[in-house]
């Protein structure tokens, strides 16, 4: 089975402050991407990476950058967050096959 | 228009009937279509993928695909209380190698 793990599932931050999410996937997939989620608006792609060390904004990547040093890990960063930011960070890896992406469980961020 | 259109419920269907989901996408092109489960709180859960025409058949779920009518939907027979969630259709939009365009989902009620 595909396995991808969060670093947390809760996580309070103040505005400005620096914030790291990780996300290590299991399966050796090429493809890693980072979404979030609030009510109403659905998923919403921030950034992706085909391969090591390359990425790709998505459609929100404002506020955000991302580092993928290893295959298996792909972290997103919040350079000072804001309280727009509060919200349900979701990773998830596919192979280039595309038989769909697998979720992680998700990190609820709190920004106050 | 979106790109992925979804009714957003709620759906409330009794126990042991069938539930219809239906999804449209606007990008002709689209190759690949997803349906993921997610269950409130928890991170969405790829359940079927279909690439042809017609229907596809996994236990209680059969997937239909009708490329002419951009139409993708979700048939779940016998349906149970453990089936209420929200059940996201996403579509692989042409060119974008694995990236998903994902709906907002449409919230199933499975009533006793």
């Amino acid at each position: 089975d595909v396995k991808v793990t969060q670093s947390s599932r809760y996580l309070v931050k103040r505005t400005g402050e620096k914030v790291f999410l990780e996300c290590v996937q299991d399966m050796d997939h090429e493809n890693m991407f980072w979404y979030r989620q609030d009510p109403g608006l659905g998923l919403r792609l921030i950034y992706f990476s085909y391969d090591v060390k390359m990425k790709e904004k998505g459609d929100i990547p404002e506020g955000y950058s991302v580092s993928r040093e290893k295959k298996e890990r792909f972290s997103l960063i919040l350079e000072s967050a804001s309280t727009n930011q509060t919200s349900m960070y979701l990773c998830a890896s596919s192979s280039p096959n595309s038989l769909g992406q697998f979720f992680g469980p998700g990190t609820r961020l709190t920004v106050l | 228009q979106k790109e992925v259109e979804q009714n957003s419920g709620p759906l409330s269907v009794p126990e042991g009937a069938i539930a219809s989901l239906n999804c449209t996408y606007s990008d002709r092109g689209s190759q690949s279509f997803f349906w993921y489960r997610q269950y409130s709180g928890k991170s969405p859960e790829l359940i079927m993928f279909i690439y042809s025409n017609g229907d596809k058949e996994d236990g209680r779920f059969t997937a239909q695909l009708n490329k002419a009518s951009q139409y993708v939907s979700l048939l779940i027979r016998d349906s149970q209380p453990s089936d209420s969630a929200t059940y996201l259709c996403a579509v692989n939009p042409t060119g974008t190698a694995s990236k998903l365009t994902f709906g907002t989902g449409t919230r199933l009620q499975v009533t006793l």
